[in-house]
């Protein structure tokens, strides 16, 4: 199957500091991957689609200058949470996709869980 | 704009069979995909519909008609480990988003 990985899953941060999500597609190349946020018993909430070899596209309300992607090689794509607040606490989830067309599918990694004190 | 609806909470007992609907009101629509979160964990696949009519896969079903933007999930001998958030989710043409709902929160007592 296709197995999605993310590091850290577990991050505390300073408020003010920047936080570095990585996001890997371990046994597939994916050309594009989705980064989401949760908040408790909530739903996924899109933020940008991260393409590789050029810019994201950002969701509506999500900021690009807070919230940066860089999606550098068919594997790996990551996220950093600059200048973190509280509010910026949160579950960060990705997702690469595969296959096309119709039969194209998100295959998600295991999130990564981030507290601002 | 594109919306889902669906059930906030359901609860059922072991053993017993569950339909959880998701009406969903989107444009480029491909299918509509269902996916299980366990608490604190990333959601995992479930099912997938293209076309009307009913998929199944073990214990679970996954129905859609396009005609009325209506899909539900059928899950069948619930066990006490089916306890989750389930969420519909939307695929469109769109770079092939996926739009969540909000989730239903099953609860499967003994």
């Amino acid at each position: 199957g296709a197995v999605v990985s993310q590091h850290p899953s577990r991050v505390i941060c300073k408020s003010g500091t920047s936080v570095k999500i990585e996001c890997r597609s371990l046994d597939f190349q994916a050309t594009t991957m989705f980064w989401y946020r949760q908040f408790p018993k909530k739903s996924l909430m899109l933020m940008a689609t991260s393409n590789e070899g050029s810019k994201a596209t950002y969701e509506q309300g999500v900021e690009k200058d807070k919230f940066l992607i860089n999606h550098a090689s068919l594997t790996l794509s990551t996220l950093t949470v600059t200048s973190a607040h509280p509010e910026d606490s949160s579950f960060y989830i990705c997702s690469a996709g595969r296959g096309g067309g119709a039969s194209y599918e998100q295959y998600f990694g295991p999130g990564t869980r981030l507290t601002v004190t | 704009g594109q919306s889902l609806e669906q059930p906030s909470e359901v609860t059922a007992v072991e053993g017993a069979i569950v339909q959880i609907n998701c009406t969903y009101q989107t444009s480029g629509f491909y299918g509509l995909s269902w996916y299980q979160q366990h608490d604190g964990g990333a959601p995992t696949f479930l099912s997938y519909n293209a076309l009307d009519g009913l998929e199944e896969t073990g214990r679970f079903s996954s129905f859609l008609s396009r005609s009325d933007s209506y899909g539900y999930l059928l899950l069948q001998e619930l066990q006490m480990k089916d306890s989750a958030s389930y969420f519909c989710a939307v695929k469109n043409n769109q770079g092939g988003k996926l739009i969540f709902g909000q989730g239903t929160e099953l609860s499967v007592k003994p």
